[in-house]
């Protein structure tokens, strides 16, 4: 089993849309709870960081995280085709010291159409 | 803020010859910089994490001689590719961190798509 589940689509939704993506994790250790988004051939664009339970919003962006369920989400409100990318769920364990690994989820494909 | 270059873009080699990526970040001091391997329509794969002045921890599986890493400043982490042969052909992307601290966010560079003739 996969320390992060992420289903990778594709997930296609009409422009206007409320999108939501979704994962799971099995390490109770993860504290920290990114969301990044992926156009073709370019780096991760860092959307959400969040590290308590419950919400966060950015924009048309919220995240949420239930660290008892293990389960993260981003909702994307009024869907643009410019959100059209892939999403990547990303998350870390705790403590000082060095800068800590993240851990990928596969990621999702989104489409958004016009 | 928290911007990450990559150099080059993308590169074409014959395969036996080595490729240098840099990694740079313009406007903070990353002391850890980590480079990912990805594949088309896969995850990112990470290869190793270097902090500045010292050796890189490589993932296992990831051959040490042939991904060359040199994070010889705060700003500049460069990644090696000895000996290229086709099936080094990949997308290579690096991020870097700010500090190690709880609040630590790595920020990805743009990526470096590598072709291996």
């Amino acid at each position: 089993q996969k320390e992060v589940e992420q289903d990778p689509g594709p997930l296609s939704v009409p422009e206007g849309a409320i999108v939501s993506l979704n994962c799971t994790y099995s390490n109770s250790a993860f504290q920290y709870f990114m969301w990044y988004r992926q156009y073709s051939r370019k780096g991760p664009e860092l959307l959400m960081y969040t590290y308590s339970s419950g919400n966060k919003e950015d924009g048309r962006f919220t995240a949420q995280v239930d660290k008892s369920s293990k389960y993260i989400s981003l909702f994307i409100r009024d869907s643009q085709p410019s959100d059209s990318a892939t999403y990547l769920c990303a998350m870390k364990v705790g403590g000082t010291g060095s800068a800590r690994q993240l851990t990928f989820g596969s990621g999702t494909q989104l489409t958004v159409l016009p | 803020g928290a911007v990450v270059s990559q150099h080059p873009s993308w590169v074409i080699c014959k395969s036996g010859t080595s490729v240098k990526i840099e990694c740079r970040s313009l406007d903070f001091q990353a002391t850890t910089m980590f480079w990912y391997r990805q594949f088309p329509k896969q995850s990112l794969m990470l290869m190793a994490t270097s902090n500045e002045g010292s050796k890189a921890t490589y993932e296992q599986g990831v051959e040490k001689d042939k991904f060359l890493i040199n994070h010889a400043s705060l700003t500049l982490s460069t990644l090696t590719v000895t000996s290229a042969h086709p099936e080094d052909s990949s997308f290579y992307i690096c991020s870097a961190s700010t500090s190690g601290g709880y609040t630590d966010t790595q920020y990805f560079g743009p990526g470096t798509r590598l072709t291996v003739l």
